[in-house]
């Protein structure tokens, strides 16, 4: 099985709201990520866990807060998001190889097309 | 930060025609791959190239990669209908052990029947 499940597929939200995203994979995947992308643009990396801690912050703001309940799960939680926080969301999960110089295919999710009013 | 260019930006061909798509990087990299992304979905991840390669082949797709010029291509033949899609190159830093994709700004293929 080499899925990355997402949900929800679309999300409406409030600027005063709070929700979450949600990543799962059943792969044994010990990294997961959470990139932002907007409309014809590329991806961009926000969160990086690596066994279950929290390794890479792309410097994002904390109304963005990442969990990583276990090593399949992946959250993502949102709070008084700004309408230029609308973006399709994607989680991606990879071997997560900790040696320096190996290669590490990332597999990535449908993503999650959020809109925030 | 992006790092990779692509060109072109947007490519339209008919089916059976080979596509080539262009990458450029600014740093040292320890491989680039390449993905495509369908309609705004996820990433599919296409081909994988170390540093110390200079081609590499999976079944339509031929990508080269040029370290001392920092590129790489990817050329798909004999292209079909489903081939449309946005193609992204991305190359890796390592970073704390494990690998940081920076995506390049990609290029839209149409491939029309």
């Amino acid at each position: 099985d080499t899925e990355v499940t997402q949900t929800p597929k679309h999300l409406v939200m409030g600027m005063t709201n709070k929700k979450s995203l949600k990543c799962e994979q059943h792969m044994g995947h010990r990294a997961m990520y959470w990139y932002k992308q907007k409309a014809k643009k590329p991806p961009e990396l926000m969160f990086v866990y690596s066994y279950e801690k929290l390794s890479i912050n792309e410097s994002v703001p904390s109304r963005f807060s990442p969990e990583c309940p276990n090593s399949s799960l992946l959250n993502l939680h949102l709070h008084a998001l700004q309408p230029e926080d609308s973006a399709l969301y994607l989680c991606a999960s990879s071997q997560g190889s900790l040696v320096l110089g190996s290669t590490d295919t990332q597999y990535f999710g449908p993503g999650t097309r959020l809109t925030v009013l | 930060s992006q790092q990779g260019e692509e060109d072109p930006q947007a490519l339209s061909i008919q089916e059976g025609e080979n596509a080539t798509m262009n990458c450029s990087y600014k740093t040292s990299i320890n491989n680039l791959q390449w993905y495509r992304q369908n309609s705004g979905r996820g990433l599919v991840h296409l081909i994988l190239i170390r540093s110390n390669e200079r081609e590499k082949h999976s079944g339509r797709l031929r990508v080269t990669l040029d370290t001392s010029k920092k590129s790489s291509s990817l050329l798909i033949t004999a292209s079909r209908a489903a081939d449309t899609a946005s193609y992204f190159c991305a190359t890796v830093r390592m970073n704390t052990g494990f690998q940081k994709l920076v995506f390049g700004t990609g290029t839209r293929l149409l491939v029309s029947p």
